[in-house]
């Protein structure tokens, strides 16, 4: 039973480019989370989608972030014209039927913005 | 939203009993207490969730007191493979994300 993916684990961007970062949950599961991890931080939580739909976005920056969750394929964080700060970590998660099942997490996609 | 407080760093030896204790004054009836456990460059992993009383699986152990605001995690004779950061979370409610703190940096020496 394949865990969590995520692709790609490493990506580099030039300021201004945009960045797609995809995640496959566990067979199963059909509620996803993305976080954001800068070094020698905590994870930070940014969206939680279900299938075809975003239940939380408290934790995305307003502009030029968007994820979606469609019905057939990954779930996608797509970041518009990056920026410096947006290197970071970004770690998807999945959890089961319910949000409050343990959720467990992909390797994680490094973004580089140069 | 419960927040948790732990201890930044810790340091063990191999084949020591370690103990991070976690506080969370604030937790809520429905909220679970749950471990993590992170390595450099990988995502977290899940080790193991509460609700009262001692829970152990074949990783670690977790003792929850009464009042449930604090929990201790323990791990048995660790190695140096041990050595990460160890996050814990409450969980629970009516959020789905889950809140991390800077976790514990548990380095074990040989």
């Amino acid at each position: 039973n394949a865990g969590v993916m995520q692709n790609p684990r490493h990506l580099v961007r030039r300021r201004g480019q945009e960045a797609r970062l995809r995640c496959s949950p566990m067979k199963g599961h059909s509620h996803v989370y993305w976080y954001r991890q800068l070094p020698e931080e905590g994870l930070k939580f940014m969206v939680y989608l279900q299938k075809e739909n975003i239940i939380d976005e408290s934790g995305m920056p307003k502009e030029r972030f968007s994820a979606e969750f469609p019905k057939e394929g990954p779930s996608i964080l797509r970041i518009q014209q990056v920026v410096r700060g947006d290197s970071a970590a970004y770690f998807c998660a999945s959890s089961p039927e319910t949000y409050q099942e343990t959720q467990y997490f992909g390797p994680g996609t490094r973004l580089l913005v140069l | 939203l419960a927040k948790t407080t732990q201890p930044i760093s810790m340091d063990s030896y191999e084949g020591q009993e370690v103990n991070i204790t976690c506080s969370h004054n604030n937790i809520a009836t429905n909220d679970y207490i749950t471990w993590y456990q992170q390595f450099p460059s990988q995502g977290p992993r899940f080790i193991i969730q509460g609700y009262k009383t001692k829970v152990t699986n074949e990783v670690a152990s977790l003792f929850i007191p009464a009042d449930r605001k604090s929990s201790t995690l323990s791990l048995p004779r660790v190695s140096l493979s041990d050595t990460a950061v160890y996050y814990c979370l409450v969980v629970g409610g009516s959020q789905g994300n889950l809140i991390f703190g800077k976790g514990t940096k548990l380095s074990v020496k040989p």
